[in-house]
């Protein structure tokens, strides 16, 4: 059981790049998640989707864009990449009724020179 | 925004020792959960307290939720090197249901 499988697992960009992390969760849950994780600060969500065809915005969604593909896949675009969207990136999911319970997958750690 | 502040922000003992780290808010949360991340891997959930003055014991570890629930405290006794990694707390955020804000974490290397 793969859980929630991010790609890819490392990538360098020059500012001003586009690229798109990928997010796949093999669990049936509905809401999908992409958080990022910066030294000091935490884990700051980006984007949620409750279930497919929706989206909506987190706490620091500028200069990012999501897809949720389908049910079981939900993507973050990054349209021109900047030196402060360097960090590391997380999706998870988590199943209705028990949306405390996140499952992560193992991340993607991003650097934009 | 509510903000859940955490220390210390590193701990660094012995193994055999026990230690204490605090979750801390001025806002009150419904439940707070405690998550532990290892190097290259992302967060795994380890409780979920509710109820204010809530104790729970996951075998060397015990959370305790504050009686205003504004805080929490991860206890964690006899520490073994198994134990290191980041601790975050974590809480419902006020961006809308269903979504979590976390902690700023404690990072936690347990000394062989």
């Amino acid at each position: 059981n793969a859980g929630v499988t991010q790609t890819p697992k490392f990538q360098v960009l020059k500012t001003g790049q586009s690229m798109t992390l990928q997010c796949a969760q093999d669990m049936n849950h509905n809401s999908m998640y992409w958080y990022r994780q910066d030294p000091g600060m935490g884990l700051r969500l980006i984007y949620y989707s409750a279930s497919e065809g929706t989206t909506d915005k987190g706490e620091v969604p500028n200069g990012y864009n999501v897809s949720r593909l389908n049910k079981r896949e939900f993507s973050l675009r990054l349209e021109s990449a900047a030196p402060s969207q360097t960090s590391v990136y997380f999706c998870a999911s988590s199943e209705p009724g028990t949306w405390e319970k996140l499952f992560f997958g193992s991340g993607t750690q991003l650097s934009v020179l | 925004t509510q903000l859940l502040e955490q220390s210390p922000q590193f701990l660094s003992i012995q193994e055999g020792e026990n230690l204490t780290v605090y979750c801390n808010s001025s806002s009150v949360f419904s439940s707070l959960q405690w998550y532990r991340q290892e190097p290259g891997e992302g967060p795994v959930l380890l409780v979920t307290v509710v109820t204010g003055g809530e104790v729970k014991k996951l075998k060397r570890l015990t959370f305790q939720f504050g009686d205003a629930r504004k805080d929490s405290s991860l206890h964690i006794t006899a520490a073994q090197p198994g134990d290191t990694g980041l601790y975050l707390c974590a809480g419902p955020s006020n961006f809308g249901n269903e979504k979590l804000t976390f902690g700023t974490g404690t990072r936690l290397t347990i000394i062989p």
